[in-house]
């Protein structure tokens, strides 16, 4: 049972170098989230998607972009990689509609670090 | 702006002791509480969920749920080194697809 799926787990990029977060669930879940995590700030909501077909900004969207590419699938892309954006990136899925009250599943995480 | 708050700590106790974690919440028709545990370099993992006022126990971690005076709480029991890590609080909203997350409390428990 894989849960929530990240790839890859660590990446070096330049600045200004494109990538692509991947993000797979296998538990059949609705709703899919990025979050980025730094020291002392937290967890901080990127983009969510609370059913196939649907995405939405959260808290700090600039400089990223998502598709939601079927109900297992989650990506995230950084178009044009910024220092600022040196981060530990977590993808979270949750079972149902905004309308439950189903916790989170979080994946291991992705550790970037743009120079 | 719904916020979540929580003490950063570092909360420092003694092997076998309890632990007490606070989290205080603004949003007055919050429905959903959760405890996340975070080891150092690791994702959160969920530890405990509850809904209703008063205690949910499940081994040695029991939450505690206040909505009139807006704060869930975590125990741990006989706390052990392994206990160490950030405990994270989420509280969700009926109608919201997203938890407010505080920022965590550091725990360390010491031998």
């Amino acid at each position: 049972n894989a849960g929530v799926t990240q790839t890859p787990k660590f990446q070096v990029l330049k600045t200004g170098q494109s990538m692509t977060l991947q993000c797979a669930q296998d538990m059949n879940h609705n709703s899919m989230y990025w979050y980025r995590q730094d020291p002392g700030m937290g967890l901080r909501l990127i983009y969510y998607s609370a059913s196939e077909g649907t995405t939405d900004k959260g808290e700090v969207p600039n400089g990223y972009n998502v598709s939601r590419l079927n109900k297992r699938e989650f990506s995230l892309r950084l178009e044009s990689a910024a220092p600022s954006q040196t981060s530990v990136y977590f993808c979270a899925s949750s079972p149902g509609t905004g309308t439950d009250n189903q916790p989170q599943h979080f994946g291991d995480g992705t550790r970037l670090s743009i120079l | 702006q719904k916020e979540v708050e929580q003490n950063s700590g570092p909360l420092s106790v003694p092997e076998g002791a309890i632990a007490s974690l606070n989290c205080t919440y603004s949003d007055r028709v919050s429905q959903s509480f959760f405890w996340y545990r975070q080891y150092s370099g690791k994702s959160p993992e969920l530890i405990m969920s509850i809904y209703s006022n008063g205690d949910k126990e499940d081994g040695r971690f029991t939450a505690q749920l206040n909505k009139a005076s807006q704060y869930v709480s975590l125990l741990i029991r006989d706390s052990q080194p392994s206990d160490s890590a950030t405990y994270l609080c989420a509280v969700k909203s009926g109608g919201s697809y997203i938890p407010t997350f505080g920022r965590g409390t550091s725990l360390i428990v010491h031998p």
